[in-house]
């Protein structure tokens, strides 16, 4: 069956940097676009990003934007998130998940890895 | 973008029907026919329960349905059960190619 296992979440300082990983089983990676989505404490679901099969297509919400960067490693069945600058309202649990069609929707989702910023 | 528009909470007794909105403008939930729904219970991760706005995956129930009127969409779920109580979110694509989700719906069971 599918399995996503997020991990590399944790306790980082404002400003510094954190790099999740996403490790896939039971499907082909490389058939899929994959996203990231993110929860802060208490709240909603809030898209991050994604990326295409072929690495040809990333977008990013405007509120990660040229801080965070989405990448894939498809022989190792695994998709990554690299974030820098990060601030306070970063703080969210992070999951990342299997996306169907162009990316619009998510089928499958991993258990999440929380991020915590703060002094 | 701001997010869609859920109402925060929504509530039934056993074996009712209960209906979730979820508005958007003409450049997202108005524009495609991508339209997805999540219910996430306490301390787990999302699952997908429409997508494309009346698809129910497999192993989904019957009694969960959707459809859209203009720019706003709707869950529906019917023959209400205790195990409905969660978090519902619906989500779309955009014409700016990113996803948006919604505010967030509470299904309470009474």
């Amino acid at each position: 069956q599918v399995q996503l296992v997020e991990s590399g979440g944790g306790l980082v300082k404002p400003g510094g940097s954190l790099r999740l990983s996403c490790a896939a089983s039971g499907f082909t990676l490389s058939d899929y676009y994959m996203s990231w989505i993110r929860q802060a404490p208490g709240k909603g679901l809030e898209w991050v990003s994604y990326i295409s099969s072929s690495v040809s297509t990333i977008y990013y919400a405007d509120s990660v934007k040229g801080r965070f960067t989405i990448s894939r490693d498809n022989a190792k069945n695994s998709l990554y998130l690299q974030m820098n600058s990060l601030r306070a309202e970063d703080t969210a649990v992070y999951y990342c998940a299997r996306a169907m069609r162009g990316g619009q929707w998510l089928r499958d989702w991993g258990q999440g890895t929380l991020v915590t910023v703060s002094s | 973008q701001s997010a869609l528009t859920q109402p925060a909470s929504v509530s039934g007794s056993p074996g009712q029907s209960i209906t979730i909105s979820c508005t958007g403008t003409s450049s997202d939930v108005g524009a495609y026919n991508y339209v997805s729904w999540y219910q996430q219970h306490p301390g787990k991760a999302p699952k997908l329960m429409i997508y494309e706005v009346s698809n129910r995956p497999s192993g989904v129930s019957n009694r969960f349905s959707g459809s859209t009127s203009g720019n706003t969409a709707s869950l529906t779920i019917s023959g209400l059960q205790a195990e409905d109580e969660a978090d519902y979110y619906c989500s779309s694509y955009t014409s700016s190619s990113t996803l948006i989700f919604g505010t967030g719906t509470k299904v309470t069971v009474l």
